[in-house]
């Protein structure tokens, strides 16, 4: 089983929408990193979170890691087609955290249409 | 600055060739490391390395080996290519062990073995 659990693994919405994505792990996370992915390229950054409660935004996108950091969601307000692709959520599971050494979930594929 | 190259881009092996995968960063970046993607999967930790000279298993090193002489470059070596190694894999690059940096993707490189 995934150590990191992402919801859905897919998701259809019309554009203008509002949708969330969110990433569970029965472990503590010292680290949580979002990154979107387009089919055949590499892994865009788009943000980290280390804090209990903390909360990131940039432009319609907003992640947050719980109070426990055991879950965290990234949630696009008003989408549009060019939020469409795979996002994945990666974390470190030890106490001694590297973004070059995460585990990550499964990903979940959103397509946006218009 | 080209950030994280990875080469080539696309490769067919034969099963038991051998090859290497290159993967160069140009941020003088402490820490490298190197993932598969396989469908249903998310990303999977192969190898990775804290600095020059010091490499280390990830979750899936079996088939696999590294070595790290320089701090910009990180080969990946199929000993003996097999089908199950038909993935796409990815070079990632950080900062050292502060927690708060992202880690650089380079675009991947998609590897089938017939």
């Amino acid at each position: 089983s995934q150590e990191l659990e992402q919801s859905p693994q897919s998701l259809i919405v019309q554009e203008g929408k509002n949708l969330t994505i969110n990433c569970t792990s029965s472990k503590t996370l010292y680290g949580l990193y979002w990154y979107k992915q387009k089919y055949g390229e590499g892994l865009i950054f788009l943000m980290m979170l280390q804090k209990g409660g903390e909360e990131k935004s940039h432009e319609k996108i907003t992640a947050k890691l719980d109070e426990k950091k055991q879950q965290s969601s990234l949630h696009i307000t008003a989408s549009q087609p060019s939020h469409a692709g795979i996002y994945l959520c990666g974390a470190d599971m030890g106490e001694e955290t590297s973004g070059s050494r995460l585990t990550f979930g499964e990903g979940t594929q959103l397509t946006v249409n218009p | 600055n080209a950030g994280v190259t990875q080469t080539p881009k696309f490769q067919v092996l034969k099963t038991g060739q051998s090859m290497t995968l290159q993967c160069a960063q140009d941020m003088n970046h402490e820490y490298m490391s190197w993932y598969r993607q396989d469908p249903g999967m998310g990303l999977r930790l192969i190898h990775y390395s804290v600095g020059a000279g010091i490499t280390d298993q990830g979750e899936v090193p079996n088939g696999y080996n590294v070595s790290r002489s320089t701090t910009e470059d990180f080969p990946l070596r199929l000993l003996s290519a097999a089908p199950s190694q038909t993935s796409v894999y990815f070079c990632a690059s950080s900062y050292d062990r502060e927690w708060n940096t992202e880690a650089f993707f380079g675009q991947g490189t998609r590897l089938t073995v017939v």
